[in-house]
């Protein structure tokens, strides 16, 4: 079965432009969540879905970044405009409830690298 | 907001040897997880712990839910090169009032095992 695939892998962009990162969960996972990964904030949530619907947003830096889950098999998260400050890689995760909660077995795909220069 | 103390925050080994990291919280969580990434990938889940005082083990890996329900731990036995990597550990809270969990991940343990 496939993973979460998430593109582009790399993207190197200037200060200014819009950034658009997608990601496909794996298939029947209820959850989807967006995280951002940099050396000095380590894993830092962004928002999460369920069932298509955000849950939690607070993790969202500001105004500059969206995210939506238009079906279960897609998801964006919008960067405009960019700054440098967004430089990092960013995963999409996805996961299934356990007893109604999240099960917090999350599959991570394999990132998006983001450069803003 | 919730947060987990991860330690140690590097630790640089001789292959052969066992290893063990732990995770704390001022808070009380349902789930603990153990998370591995290596270099260019994303995280991967290595062992999931759901009640007090469960001890789980994958292979070499051992894992512990404390019974306080605020804390776990991770042993690896005899490690091998290929156990280089960023170790996480995560923890899932029930957000009380919402039928959804919060999820949090530690700073991570970076490990490097020389041969």
């Amino acid at each position: 079965d496939a993973g979460v695939i998430q593109s582009p892998r790399h993207e190197v962009t200037e200060m200014g432009q819009e950034v658009t990162l997608r990601c496909k969960p794996i298939s029947g996972h209820d959850y989807l969540f967006w995280y951002r990964q940099t050396m000095m904030r380590g894993l830092e949530l962004l928002i999460y879905f369920n069932n298509n619907v955000p849950i939690d947003d607070s993790g969202m830096p500001e105004d500059r970044f969206s995210a939506k889950m238009p079906n279960a098999s897609f998801s964006t998260l919008k960067i405009q405009p960019s700054e440098p400050r967004d430089s990092a890689v960013y995963f999409c995760a996805s996961s299934f409830a356990r007893g109604g909660w999240v099960s917090g077995e999350l599959f991570f795909g394999e990132g998006s690298r983001l450069t803003v220069l | 907001g919730q947060q987990l103390n991860q330690s140690p925050q590097s630790m640089f080994i001789q292959e052969g040897e066992d290893v063990s990291m732990n995770c704390t919280s001022s808070s009380i969580f349902n789930t603990w997880l153990w998370y591995k990434q290596d270099p260019g990938e994303g995280p991967v889940l290595l062992i999931a712990l759901y009640k007090a005082g469960e001890l789980t083990s994958n292979g070499r890996l051992t894992a512990q839910f404390g019974i306080t329900r605020k804390d776990s731990f991770l042993n690896i036995s005899a490690s091998i090169p290929s156990d280089v990597g960023i170790y996480f550990c995560a923890g899932v809270a029930n957000a009380g009032g919402t039928s959804y969990g919060k999820l949090t991940f530690g700073q991570g343990t970076i490990l490097t095992v020389h041969p």
